[in-house]
């Protein structure tokens, strides 16, 4: 079984400047890790993932995340923001293949709103 | 690439009535794709898991007989919230895996409103 937090429900920043967005999870396999953004009233975007590799990823919208295993989590950072960042975020995860798959089922975090003020 | 379509984007209707939801993949095969349920400002809460040309597989709670899903072809899923009542009213989401994929690619979202 896994499970994700998102330590923060809300975060409010200024435009420009940096953010972080942090996500912890738990899990008895390997797993892969993911990012979401969810507009008002639409669907989920992937920003990012990690699946293996190189523990710093990068995704779209100048948004990155680093894998770090030994604290089990994956921040989400932006070093500038802008007024269309904002969003809901959301950390997902799922096992790995070598942990059998399962059809890669997704368990997501509760969500972050990042509200990004002029 | 990875696109996924929902349709319709929202519906309403009456208590009692049914109401398919359909979600295609438009530039890949589907061989998985997913159902979810959204509630207001809370995360997805996966509903069910279906591969193409297999019955779908539930989530604990979710009731198989009052949320039919087909995965006929390997572009299209449908899901029938049959005989819907108010507490159905909710975004449903759904999203699209290929065989060899590990990421799903999440449709726009369907709003029910059930009055």
């Amino acid at each position: 079984a896994q499970s994700v937090t998102q330590l923060d429900s809300q975060v409010p920043v200024f435009e420009e400047a940096p953010v972080e967005l942090r996500c912890n999870y738990s899990s008895s396999v390997s797993v892969y890790l993911f990012w979401y953004v969810q507009y008002p009233n639409q669907g989920l975007q992937l920003l990012l993932k990690y699946l293996s590799g190189s523990t710093l990823v990068k995704g779209i919208n100048g948004f990155e995340a680093e894998f770090n295993k030994s604290q089990t989590s994956f921040h989400l950072r932006k070093p500038s923001v802008h007024i269309s960042d904002t969003a809901e975020y959301f950390c997902a995860v799922s096992g790995n293949r070598g942990s059998g798959g399962s059809n890669y089922k997704l368990t997501f975090g509760k969500g972050t709103l990042l509200t990004v003020n002029p | 690439g990875a696109v996924v379509s929902q349709h319709p984007s929202w519906v309403i209707c009456k208590s009692g009535t049914s109401v398919k939801i359909e979600c295609r993949s438009l530039d890949f095969q589907a061989t998985t794709m997913f159902w979810y349920r959204q509630f207001p400002k809370q995360s997805l809460m996966l509903m069910a898991t279906s591969n193409e040309g297999s019955k779908a597989t539930y989530e604990q709670g979710v009731e198989k007989d009052k949320f039919l899903i087909n995965h006929a072809s390997l572009t299209l899923s449908t899901l029938t919230v049959t005989s819907a009542h108010p507490e159905d009213s909710s975004f449903y989401i759904c999203s699209a895996r290929e065989w060899y994929q590990e990421t799903q690619y999440f449709g726009p979202g369907t709003r029910l409103l059930v009055l």
